[in-house]
């Protein structure tokens, strides 16, 4: 068991960039969640997968996000046109059922400049 | 809105002392109660899971309780080292499937 993982750890972007995160969840996991945390804030739900399908998404997520899981494997978080408020840490957790523990992965750190 | 309340926000203790950590939510209807620890610039580690049936749970130096009557659970850390020295984040599972989280308790263990 690798664990959850996500890459890349950092990305720093120009405002107005685009950027694609990826995560691999645990790989018996069929429930994958992407998260933001702000700094000194906990995280914030913005998405959830069972398998492939997007089941529910944040009013946080705004029509610059777009995630998905084409495979009911790994996921992808894109986030197009970036502005400087889209600078936080994105975590991606997974679980094998919506009241079991969640793994997390350790994050991938944006910096909009 | 479900809402979640974590105090004291920071705390600074002495290596050997006992601790509790406070967690409460507005939401009665919750499924699970999971604390979790973070270390600065990281990803959360999961500590202690208690589920809707349960009362409490325990690993190690760790003991989770949780009242869903009254909203609020507690993480109580016995014989507190510098190592045990992060952030510490409540969340809980509502009728969805997602985790809402409090703001964390930041914990500095001192020599």
């Amino acid at each position: 068991d690798t664990g959850v993982s996500q890459d890349p750890r950092h990305k720093i972007t120009k405002r107005g960039q685009n950027v694609t995160f990826r995560c691999d969840p645990i790989s018996e996991h069929n429930r994958l969640y992407w998260y933001r945390q702000t700094l000194g804030q906990g995280p914030e739900f913005l998405t959830y997968f069972q398998n492939e399908a997007q089941l529910e998404k944040s009013r946080l997520l705004s029509d610059r996000f777009s995630a998905e899981r084409p495979k009911g494997s790994f996921s992808t978080l894109e986030i197009q046109r970036t502005e400087q408020g889209d600078s936080a840490m994105y975590l991606c957790a997974s679980s094998s059922e919506p009241r079991r523990d969640s793994s997390f992965g350790p994050g991938t750190r944006l910096t909009v400049l | 809105k479900q809402e979640v309340t974590q105090i004291p926000a920071a705390l600074s203790v002495p290596e050997g002392e006992n601790l509790v950590l406070n967690c409460s939510f507005t939401d009665s209807a919750i499924y699970n109660l999971q604390w979790f620890r973070q270390d600065p610039g990281k990803g959360l580690t999961s500590l202690l899971l208690i589920q809707s049936s349960q009362r409490e749970q325990t690993s190690g130096r760790l003991n989770a309780s949780l009242d869903k009557s009254s909203g609020r659970s507690t993480l109580y850390i016995a014989a507190s080292q510098p190592g045990d020295s992060a952030t510490y984040l409540c969340a809980h599972t509502g009728t969805a499937s997602k985790l809402t989280f409090g703001t964390g308790t930041r914990l500095q263990v001192t020599l």
